[in-house]
């Protein structure tokens, strides 16, 4: 079964203070690996599309990598308005049409 | 340029009532799928449509059931509210690229709270 699961839960993080978010996935035939960002009571912001191991794709202080079985969302010196919840997603063969998702991090950036 | 654009933003229903939601997806874009997320969850995966005709669909009964008109406009419609149909309702639009998974566009959600 394709699955999505997101670490950690939550990260509180000093304004500056670098640090990666994680995305693991089993997906068959991974169609595309996605990055969003959600902010309370809005719908998800697209950041990122993944489509292969060893790709990378980057935006302003955003950078996303992908591996095999992982993904992660690297923040370099963060500020307080990068505070968000990030949710991955991956599309495979066997779900083309849907996105499987994760829980999200909730990114807090203390300022 | 206007992005995916969801009615009402917000609703308060009676269970056992019937809603129904719509969705015009960004302009240029074919497909429409339908979210449904609770509060501190991802997104779950409803059904998506595409020239008209349901692609696909989740783990949704038969309660929830949608439309997609010839101008790539959609309807959600839930019939016999539960308490647990309170949610986010989300449209996603995208444009289909064939077998590879294009990017997706959503709305600021519909919030239907079943009291």
């Amino acid at each position: 079964e394709d699955q999505v699961t997101q670490s950690p839960e939550a990260l509180r993080l000093q304004e500056g203070e670098s640090s990666s978010l994680n995305c693991s996935y089993t997906v068959s035939g991974l169609r595309g690996l996605f990055w969003y960002r959600q902010d309370p009571g809005k719908g998800p912001e697209f950041l990122f599309t993944l489509y292969s191991a060893g790709e990378e794709k980057e935006k302003e202080r955003l950078k996303a990598t992908l591996t095999k079985k992982e993904s992660f969302l690297h923040i370099t010196a963060p500020k307080p308005e990068d505070s968000a919840t990030y949710l991955c997603a991956a599309a495979g063969v066997d779900s083309n049409y849907q996105l499987i998702w994760g829980a999200g991090t909730k990114l807090i950036i203390k300022p | 340029d206007a992005g995916v654009t969801q009615s009402p933003t917000h609703l308060i229903k009676t269970r056992g009532q019937q809603v129904t939601l719509r969705c015009s997806p960004k302009s240029g874009h074919d497909t429409v799928s339908w979210y449904q997320q609770a509060l501190g969850q991802g997104p779950q995966f409803i059904f998506q449509y595409y020239e008209e005709e349901e692609r696909q669909r989740g783990n949704f009964p038969d309660r929830f059931s949608g439309h997609q008109f010839p101008n790539y406009s959609s309807e959600l419609n839930v019939n016999a509210l539960l308490l647990g149909d309170s949610a986010l309702y989300l449209c996603a639009s995208s444009r289909w690229r064939g077998q590879r998974a294009g990017g997706y566009t959503f709305g600021s959600g519909t919030r239907l709270t079943v009291v």
